[in-house]
């Protein structure tokens, strides 16, 4: 099992230019989850999808917007691309509803310039 | 302002000694987590607890869970180097996990 998957690794976009994130799971898990990760935060929770259809705000949803395309697969769209989204993104994904026992992907490293 | 607050911050400790690091909140939770992240990888659950007062053990590694469900400890004996990384606790509640800022453990042969 592969697990979550992300694309792309790394992305370098020029301020104003928009791009989306993809993310992929197959252990059938109903939750997933988009975060960012600056140094000395933590990880902060932009939005995530309770369950197939479903899609919320996390804690810092400003700039970005997210679609649960299936069951399987979650993505994140940056519309306008600033310096201030210069982070690394990951993925998550949870059996249940309460976001307990999330797995994470690899991470996506996205530098606005 | 970080609802889970964790500390220390950073840590850098010889081969074989004990550490213990911290996870504190003015806020309950319905459980608490911890991660463990590698550089240039995501973070990769170690344990949850669930009830206040919950001890689990995993290896060398020991996991407290407070009486009130609001903070948590862990501690690991006798370090190795492969125990460097980042420690990530993430407190749950409703649908949606709040991590803390993490602590950085460097452990050195």
């Amino acid at each position: 099992n592969a697990g979550v998957t992300q694309t792309p690794k790394f992305q370098v976009l020029k301020t104003g230019q928009s791009m989306t994130l993809q993310c992929a799971q197959d252990m059938n898990h109903n939750s997933m989850y988009w975060y960012r990760q600056d140094p000395g935060m933590g990880l902060r929770l932009i939005y995530y999808s309770a369950s197939e259809g479903t899609t919320d705000k996390g804690e810092v949803p400003n700039g970005y917007n997210v679609s649960r395309l299936n069951k399987r697969e979650f993505s994140l769209r940056l519309e306008s691309a600033a310096p201030s989204q210069t982070s690394v993104y990951f993925c998550a994904s949870s059996a249940d509803r309460t976001g307990r026992e999330q797995y994470f992907g690899p991470g996506t490293r996205l530098t606005v310039t | 302002t970080q609802l889970l607050e964790q500390s220390p911050q950073f840590l850098s400790i010889q081969e074989g000694e004990n550490l213990t690091v911290y996870c504190n909140s003015s806020s309950v939770f319905s459980s608490l987590q911890w991660y463990r992240q590698e550089p240039g990888e995501g973070p990769v659950l170690l344990v949850t607890v669930v009830t206040g007062g919950e001890v689990k053990k995993l290896k060398r590694l020991t996991f407290q869970f407070g009486d009130a469900r609001k903070d948590s400890s862990l501690h690991i004996t006798a370090a190795q180097p492969g125990d460097t990384g980042l420690y990530l606790c993430a407190g749950a509640r409703g649908n949606m996990l709040t991590f803390g800022g993490g602590t950085r453990l460097m452990v050195k042969p």
